[in-house]
């Protein structure tokens, strides 16, 4: 079975400033791994995933996230972030099909709030 | 395309009534889930649903029930609600060979 661990529940953070949101999950066998945002009062949209292939993938308003499968952690980034960004990520994990089910495990969420 | 669709948007049930929620989609999507998401705990897979006639148990099951007799509806019944069903619940679709789930925008149910 997986898990998710997001280690911060809140995260204030100024306006233009970096921001990471951080991220590890266990499993026993290999991982797909997703960031979701949920903007308020809305459903959740996909941020970006990593399913194979680079380490470091990329989202289209600037976030990114790097696998690093040593320390099990898909860590979220953003160099600089904006008032629009505030909002609730979750990070998940699913096992791939031959490895497990597909269903997916949600972390308990990381409030981003970024004030002017 | 709607994409997914849930109703209603809000409910207030009182303990003991039954309600159902329902969520349709129009991406011929073989996956279908509910989740319940209550405040600082993420989101818990209550049932889900691989096609049509096929359903089975998340993480949460209990207190719910779910049928998929069309690919396009996977809808969640409450019989007996209780105040720990107060929740907001998303239904997601996914394709079979596409990992990317698609969220609904949510019922907010109240049950008092």
């Amino acid at each position: 079975a997986q898990s998710v661990t997001q280690l911060d529940s809140q995260v204030p953070v100024f306006e233009e400033a970096p921001v990471e949101l951080r991220c590890n999950y266990s499993s026993s066998v290999s991982v797909y791994l997703f960031w979701y945002v949920q903007y308020p009062n809305q459903g959740l949209q996909l941020l970006l995933k990593y399913l194979s292939g680079s380490t470091l993938v990329e989202s289209i308003n600037g976030f990114e996230a790097e696998f690093n499968k040593s320390q099990t952690s898909f860590h979220l980034r953003k160099p600089s972030v904006h008032i629009s960004d505030t909002a609730e990520y979750f990070c998940a994990v699913s096992a791939p099909p031959q490895g497990g089910s597909e269903k997916l495990v949600f972390g308990k969420g990381t409030k981003l709030t970024v004030n002017p | 395309n709607a994409g997914v669709t849930q109703t209603p948007k809000f409910r207030i049930l009182k303990i003991g009534q039954s309600m159902t929620l329902q969520c349709t989609q129009d991406m011929n999507h073989n996956y279908m889930y509910w989740y319940r998401q209550d405040p600082g705990m993420g989101l818990k897979l209550i049932y889900y649903s691989v096609g049509a006639g096929i359903t089975d148990k998340g993480e949460v099951p209990n207190g719910y029930n779910v049928s998929r007799s069309t690919t396009e509806d996977f809808p969640l019944r409450l019989e007996l609600a209780a105040p720990s069903q107060t929740s907001v619940y998303f239904c997601a679709t996914k394709t079979r060979y596409l990992e990317t789930q698609y969220f609904g925008p949510g019922t907010r149910l109240l049950v008092l």
